[in-house]
């Protein structure tokens, strides 16, 4: 089994719809985290968390929510889809310094 | 907020040649990571590293924290490196607690 394992792996949904993507972890990583991939504009953080209790928000994180649920699991919610937020999404781990980063093998998400 | 440039933004190489990539940074950090994303999507860690070089097998890491600069090396390069090598930092510069800026990345490709 993967260590971080997203799902699903893709998802075609409507303008409108609330999707949840969920990620879950065998790391033992405190720190979990959420970007999203666009073409041409690299990563970006959407949210982040260091344990279960403390949940940040990222640079573009209107529009998004997240719940950690448990140190194992981080789930990102999008309330209404809407069609720009079409992209690659993924979930990271790391430790308290930063190290042992690893991501998710992503979810590609699709709005129409 | 750290802000990354990296070159070549494409690079096109024959099988056995010696590849670099360059990273260069805004604010003063304590340690660099790069990323490799492979056709089918999936991201990574190849190293993080806060000072002199790294090695793992055919692929070498440098990084200069005066110079605010990092290079990656490959060394007789193969066409199963073909992929996106992304360099990322701490977001706010200072120490690596996880949350990271991007690299736009560089689209590698080795011809046979």
């Amino acid at each position: 089994d993967a260590d971080v394992t997203q799902t699903p792996r893709n998802r075609i949904t409507k303008t409108g719809k609330r999707i949840m993507l969920e990620c879950s972890q065998t790391k033992g990583h405190d720190r979990m985290y959420w970007y999203r991939q666009d073409p041409g504009l690299g990563l970006r953080l959407i949210y982040y968390s260091f344990d279960v209790k403390d949940i940040n928000k990222g640079e573009i994180s209107d529009g998004y929510s997240v719940s950690r649920q448990a140190q194992a699991k981080f789930s990102l919610s999008l309330e209404s889809a809407i069609p720009n937020q079409t992209a690659l999404y993924f979930c990271a781990t790391s430790d308290f310094a930063g190290s042992g980063y690893t991501f998710g093998s992503g979810t590609r998400l699709t709005v129409v | 907020k750290n802000e990354v440039e990296q070159s070549p933004q494409n690079l096109t190489a024959q099988e056995g040649e010696f590849i670099t990539i360059n990273c260069s940074y805004s604010v003063g950090i304590s340690a660099l990571h790069w990323l490799q994303q492979h056709p089918g999507g999936g991201i990574v860690s190849l190293f993080m590293l806060s000072s002199g070089k790294k090695k793992h097998g055919r692929l070498i890491a440098t990084i200069n924290i005066q110079e605010k600069h990092s290079s990656l090396h490959i060394t007789a390069s193969h066409p199963r490196d073909s992929a996106v090598y992304i360099c990322a930092v701490p977001n706010a510069g200072g120490t690596s607690y996880g949350k990271l800026t991007f690299g736009q990345g560089t689209i590698l490709t080795v011809h046979p």
